[in-house]
This record gives C-alpha cells, sequence and structure tokens, in this order.
C-alpha cells in the first residue's frame, strides 16, 4: 500500500521564484521522520530537508523549508528564491518500521531561466 | 567522508551473465541497503543489512543474491538477469536502521540485453 503521495507529476516555475512541493503520508505510528531528498540528473539522491515528528517547529535550511501539519499528515516542501541547480525530481520520503525507506512518486521540478 | 561509492557505474550484461555490484562506505555506518529504480519512479527497497546481517529480503527474485562481507561493503550478485531487470540499483548507509539519514551512492545503471 502507498504510504506516501506526491500529487504533483511535474512542476515549472521561473528562476528566482517561490515553489511549493506538497507531499501526503499515511502512518499509524506516533513519532517518526519525515525526509525530502533531490534527485538530480547525476542520479544520486541528496537529503535536502528532515523533519522529526515529535518536534512541532517546521524544518528550514537556507532556501528549503516544510510545512509540517501532523495531524493532516501533510509535509509540503517550500523552496524560497528558486535557482537553475533546483531542477530535479524531487521524493518525499519517510521510514516505515524503522527499517523501510519509503518514497513518493516523485515531482519533477524545472527552474526555467 | 559522507560519501557512499558504487562501482561500476555502468554495466551492460547478457542474460547469462553473472556480475557484481559493488558499494563501500567509510562512515561508521551500521546499516546498508539496496534499491532498484526502475526509470521516472521511485527506489524501492531490495535489501536491509544491519550490523552485517540480513534483515529485509523484500521478496526479491533469487537471482540477486546480496552480500555484505564486513561493515564497510556491500555487495549484489547478479545472474541469469532478465531484460526488465534493467534499472538503476542504489545503496544507501545510515547509522543505524531508523537513523536520521540515510546516505545514497550515485547508483549503477545496469542494462540487461
Amino acid at each position: 500500500a502507498q504510504t506516501v503521495t506526491q500529487s504533483q507529476p511535474e512542476m515549472s516555475v521561473q528562476e528566482a521564484e517561490t515553489v511549493t512541493l506538497s507531499c501526503t503520508y499515511d502512518t499509524s505510528e506516533n513519532n517518526y521522520y519525515l525526509f525530502w531528498y533531490k534527485q538530480p540528473p547525476s542520479r544520486q539522491m541528496i537529503l535536502v530537508i528532515r523533519q522529526e515528528a515529535y518536534k512541532q517547529q517546521n524544518a528550514t535550511e537556507n532556501r528549503f523549508s516544510v510545512n509540517f501539519q501532523k495531524a493532516a499528515k501533510s509535509f509540503s516542501l517550500k523552496i524560497s528564491d528558486s535557482q537553475l541547480g533546483d531542477t530535479a525530481m524531487y521524493f518525499c520520503a519517510r521510514f516505515k518500521g524503522a527499517q523501510k525507506l519509503v518514497f513518493g512518486q516523485g515531482t519533477r521540478l524545472t527552474i526555467n531561466p | 567522508d559522507t560519501e557512499v561509492t558504487q562501482t561500476p557505474k555502468h554495466l551492460v550484461m547478457g542474460m547469462t551473465n553473472k556480475k557484481s555490484l559493488k558499494c563501500e562506505q567509510h562512515m561508521g555506518h551500521r546499516a546498508m541497503y539496496w534499491y532498484k529504480q526502475k526509470a521516472k519512479k521511485p527506489p524501492e527497497l531490495m535489501f536491509v543489512y544491519s550490523y552485517e546481517k540480513l534483515s529485509i529480503n523484500e521478496s526479491v527474485p533469487s537471482r540477486f543474491s546480496p552480500e555484505c562481507p564486513n561493515s564497510s561493503l556491500l555487495n549484489l550478485h547478479l545472474h541469469a538477469l532478465q531484460p526488465e531487470d534493467s534499472a538503476l540499483y542504489l545503496c544507501a548507509s545510515s547509522q543505524a536502521l531508523g537513523a536520521r539519514e540515510a546516505f545514497f551512492g550515485q547508483g549503477t545503471r545496469l542494462t540487461v540485453v
């Protein structure tokens, strides 16, 4: 069963704009980790940002921030001042059962000059 | 050193060949993972090793045989593969199971002819 859902297969914005990628998930656990990974054409999965479910404060890493709504099981990624190098596939993910990293279907983000 | 190194980067093999994929990390991580990623799809877990012992096998066909000879090295032995096994094979490691972050290698692009 799909436990992580990304409803936007593709998105495209102009350089310097702000873009938000959506993610919802399903879990019965009370404490867990959520992640956004970036996969550029180089293929390597790069961790963008991480959120611990027990922390109410939204995680922030430079231009990247999340909007974590625990009750709604929603975990969106906001990219501010987008750059050409942000062009990539973005995957939302969470650990399932502490062993298995489960990914959403991904959102292909294109930043246009 | 936060690197997971996979070799080779590309591999073309016939259906009767035997080949191996190699993954190495020197971060002292005790959990290592193999993922398979088809084009335009998210990675799917194949195997998990914890402290050099197989922890999870996601019902992977026996033509894929994992091996963890030591805490830094993870191999995936391939034999009698099918063309539908062509994919990107990603290795990852984490400090332990359920850790806060998993580091990925750049993957091996496998083509079965």
